[in-house]
């Protein structure tokens, strides 16, 4: 199976903007749909980005995922950071089993 | 409003059996066309896929875990369960439970909160 890697940590303050990548290491990042999930302290996780590109209903158009094929990578950018943005965020994706990306955490400050 | 909800030990002593249970609430479970599936995440590091089970008792498990793990389905209930047998402390972690969306078995939408089970070394 190929791994995905995310930096551990980023951070950014309020109201700027802030890009997490998810590398794969072998095979073609767009030959399987990128997911991005949103763990915060206290509530459950939620998915903030599935199949590459798409948001689910009630996530705010300030999260946005796309895909760079040269780079073999996805990536997650959240625009307009809020506090409340601060969080750990997981990339995934499927190999010959579910791959999860080994996370990073966003500060906002 | 799905909800899903993960129940058990908080403890488990080594070699003992770890077993878990999710609560679904807000749609039947029962000839779904959702795969139903834990998850984990040990103390400071990565999430972890441990296998799914689908409508029917369709199972699929982590080839690392699979040799140890049961998941099954129970629609009377409207739950799932896990079990993992002859534990370790390696086996310490946050466990939850999730629903992928419809025929699809790698995109979770919705998610437990989670439980953690500590396996004392």
């Amino acid at each position: 199976n190929f791994v995905l890697t995310q930096p551990p940590s980023v951070s950014e303050s309020p109201g700027k903007t802030v890009t997490i990548s998810c590398t794969r290491s072998s095979g073609t990042i767009a030959s399987k749909y990128v997911q991005w999930y949103q763990f915060r302290p206290g509530s459950p996780p939620t998915t903030v980005i599935y199949e590459d590109n798409h948001r689910p209903s009630g996530v705010p158009d300030r999260f946005s995922g796309s895909i760079d094929s040269s780079a073999n990578s996805a990536s997650l950018t959240i625009s307009g950071l809020k506090t409340e943005d601060e969080a750990d965020y997981f990339c995934q994706s499927f190999g010959s089993s579910v791959v999860f990306g080994g996370g990073t955490r966003l500060t906002v400050l | 409003q799905l909800q899903l909800q993960e129940s058990g030990p908080g403890l488990v002593k080594p070699s003992e059996t770890l077993s878990l249970t999710c609560s679904v609430s807000g749609d039947s479970i029962s000839h779904s066309r959702h795969y139903y599936t834990w998850i984990r995440q040990p103390p400071g590091k990565g999430l972890e896929w441990i296998g799914n089970v689908f409508d029917g008792g369709y199972t699929s498990y982590n080839p690392s875990l699979k040799s140890r793990l049961t998941i099954s389905i129970d629609t009377s209930e409207n739950q799932f369960s896990l079990k993992l047998t002859s534990v370790t402390a390696a086996d310490t972690a946050v466990y939850y439970c999730a629903r992928t969306a419809e025929w699809e078995v790698a995109e979770f939408r919705s998610w437990g909160r989670g439980t953690l089970v500590t396996v004392p070394s």
